[in-house]
């Protein structure tokens, strides 16, 4: 069946730096979307791509969607204690609402 | 609006045990399913439904039962609860149609002994 990765697992970052998590699917997505959940939270929805090669910011938030929709990757650029929590991207194939989601990468961010 | 509410948020079961995970919504979301949470491994589907009467099940059925009988509710039914089924479970909806976003209930907190 359908599998989506994510690396890293875990990311330590210092106050002011960069974070990036990446996301490969073994299929390839109709869209890909991302979640975010905060510590003992429920994932919440931030964005989603849909077409080959698309790139959407939200604030300091860069998502990307690879040429071949088997990819995504989110950036955070200048991270702040408030960017502390799992970031999870969820890959759909089809028409439906069926989701796959990835493992997920828990930033953590030291002051 | 209420969103997406779960009940019990925490639940202590012996193996062996059956018990019903509740999940409402009143968004009048067409699509809902079943996420169970365990470290490492993301958010894994259990089972979904598109609509009253139909549902279907996702990459980690075994163990679980759902009903679809309203548009409103979805219940996850464990039939004898296994150590394995620890975990934190995730009901989630969204309106019918490719890349509607997911609403997240709160979760369950499932700990079997």
């Amino acid at each position: 069946g359908q599998q989506v990765m994510q690396i890293p697992q875990y990311q330590h970052v210092q106050e002011g730096e960069d974070f990036t998590t990446y996301c490969n699917s073994s299929t390839t997505l109709s869209n890909i979307q991302w979640y975010k959940q905060r510590p003992g939270g429920h994932p919440v929805f931030l964005i989603q791509l849909v077409k080959s090669g698309e790139v959407k910011k939200q604030k300091r938030l860069t998502f990307q969607f690879g040429e071949a929709k088997k990819n995504s990757s989110l950036h955070i650029t200048a991270t702040q204690t408030t960017d502390v929590g799992t970031y999870f991207c969820a890959g759909g194939t089809g028409g439906g609402n069926k989701l796959t989601f990835g493992t997920g990468t828990q930033l953590k961010v030291e002051l | 609006n209420a969103g997406v509410t779960q009940t019990p948020k925490f639940q202590v079961l012996k193996t062996g045990q059956s018990m019903t995970l509740q999940c409402a919504q009143d968004m009048n979301h067409e699509y809902m399913s079943w996420y169970r949470q365990d470290p490492g491994m993301g958010l894994r589907l259990i089972h979904y439904s598109v609509g009253a009467g139909i549902t279907d099940q996702g990459e980690v059925p075994n163990g679980y039962n759902v009903s679809r009988s309203t548009t409103e509710d979805f219940p996850l039914r464990l039939l004898s609860a296994a150590p394995s089924q620890t975990s934190v479970y995730f009901c989630a909806s969204s309106k019918q149609g490719k890349g509607s976003p997911l609403h997240f209930g709160n979760g369950t907190r499932l700990t079997v002994t």
